[in-house]
């Protein structure tokens, strides 16, 4: 089945650094690569929609210069928190999909912000 | 606009007991409606899925949904709840399978012994 691979799965790091979180799907070209937020005990919120090739679509409130996201190749999506702080510190999930395909999730990245 | 709400944040079972986490729905157009499973720092895994085919759908690990459009509902059942079942349970909608998901606030299932 589809897989989406994201890297890495925790990271903790001080105040002011920026960090670089990964999803690939590795047996399949995704399309579309979807970044969620989710806080303790909530649900999942939609940050962007990411095309290959192009400018991501943010939600709204969502900092774009806070969140960069790139989506370089049909197989790779990075998101970068820039200057994080612990407000940022949250569990981030990817997901990856063809067109007309239920979407993947990534295994998510616990980001923590001293 | 799409939405999904699911009735009771957190529901407990005893082993060998019916599951039902409930979930409805609000669509302005035919929905696709998907269960995942979520497991202690992990992203979600798909359950089951409804794309317009068959009303009750089967998913993996013994869990099923049926589809009701006249009361909008999607709820998730299995008939003996096991220990590895207990996960935040999350229902989501969309108006097509690879288009964006609204997910509900999710249900914590924990089963007792």
């Amino acid at each position: 089945g589809a897989v989406v691979s994201q890297h890495p799965s925790r990271v903790i790091c001080k105040s002011g650094t920026s960090v670089k979180i990964e999803c690939r799907s590795l047996d399949f070209q995704a399309t579309t690569m979807f970044w969620y937020r989710q806080f303790p005990k909530q649900s999942l919120m939609l940050m962007a929609t990411s095309n290959e090739g192009s400018k991501a679509t943010y939600e709204q409130g969502v900092e774009k210069d806070k969140f960069l996201i790139n989506h370089a190749s049909l197989t790779l999506s990075t998101l970068t928190v820039t200057s994080a702080h612990p407000e940022d510190s949250s569990f981030y999930i990817c997901s990856a999909r063809r067109p007309d395909q239920p979407q993947h999730f990534g295994d998510g990245t616990r980001l923590s912000i001293l | 606009a799409q939405s999904v709400t699911q009735l009771g944040s957190h529901v407990s079972v005893s082993e060998g007991a019916l599951v039902l986490l409930r979930c409805n729905y609000s669509s302005s157009v035919p929905p696709y409606l998907f269960w995942y499973v979520q497991y202690p720092n992990q992203g979600l895994q798909l359950l089951l899925k409804y794309t317009s085919a068959a009303t009750l759908v089967k998913g993996i690990n013994g869990f099923e949904a049926e589809f009701k459009k006249s009361e909008t509902s999607f709820h998730l059942t299995k008939p003996s709840a096991h220990m590895s079942d207990a996960a935040e349970y999350f229902c989501a909608v969309s108006e097509g399978s690879g288009n964006q998901f609204y997910f509900g606030t999710g249900t914590s299932l924990t089963v007792i012994p």
